[in-house]
């Protein structure tokens, strides 16, 4: 079966430092892997896919099958990317997502 | 239409009672997928539809659950003979089979049972 691990709970960084929270997965096909985050008070939303290779709000994510990792950086953070991030994976065997257990990522000023 | 709505928000329920949820998806999308999230954990899948027909049920779903989506819309999740156990934030996702099949979320609707 596959799995999602986020190794970081949280992770608290100052305004303007790098920023990478950790994804790693478990799964023998080709999956497809997305970041998910989740805002105060807000509702989950997806932030990005791998397979569309896109930066969102300075957000990139690369596969790394090898590695079998979809870590997700940003070069400067800022104090709005404060929110809960989840990593999840996309068999291609169904529709379902297998979700992470999150990171919390707090900017401080 | 504002995106996927969940009905109700909040629900408090003693054990061993039955309880109800509504989800209403986006209008056009005709994949519905439920998920039950507990604290300090992510969301795990427990069923998906595709129209009015449920294609997969996560193991997760025990006996005491069922979910229907009778006309192919909006969907219920029932709950039956409630235990501490399943006090979670139940979330609503659908999605339309499009180039990425993206899965838009509703607010959730938090059980607590006592």
């Amino acid at each position: 079966a596959q799995r999602v691990t986020q190794p970081e709970k949280l992770l608290s960084v100052f305004k303007g430092a790098p920023v990478e929270l950790k994804c790693n997965y478990s799964y023998s096909g080709s999956p497809e892997l997305f970041w998910y985050v989740q805002y105060s008070r807000q509702r989950l939303q997806l932030l990005l896919r791998h397979i569309s290779r896109e930066s969102i709000k300075g957000f990139t994510a690369d596969l790394n099958k090898g590695e079998t990792s979809f870590h997700l950086k940003k070069p400067f953070a800022q104090e709005e990317d404060s929110a809960m991030y989840y990593c999840a994976l996309k068999t291609n065997a169904g529709n379902m997502l297998t979700f992470g257990g999150g990171t919390r990522l707090m900017v401080k000023p | 239409d504002t995106g996927v709505s969940q009905n109700p928000r909040h629900k408090i329920t003693k054990r061993g009672q039955n309880v109800t949820f509504r989800c209403d998806p986006i209008s056009e999308h005709n994949r519905l997928y439920w998920y039950r999230q507990t604290l300090g954990q992510g969301p795990e899948f427990l069923t998906y539809f595709q129209n009015e027909a449920q294609l997969e049920k996560s193991r997760l779903l025990s006996d005491r659950f069922s979910a229907e989506r009778p006309k192919g819309s909006f969907s219920t999740l029932e709950i039956q003979r409630t235990e501490q156990g399943d006090s979670a934030m139940y979330l609503c996702a659908s999605s339309f089979p499009g180039t990425y099949n993206e899965q838009y979320f509703g607010p959730g609707t938090r059980l607590t049972v006592t």
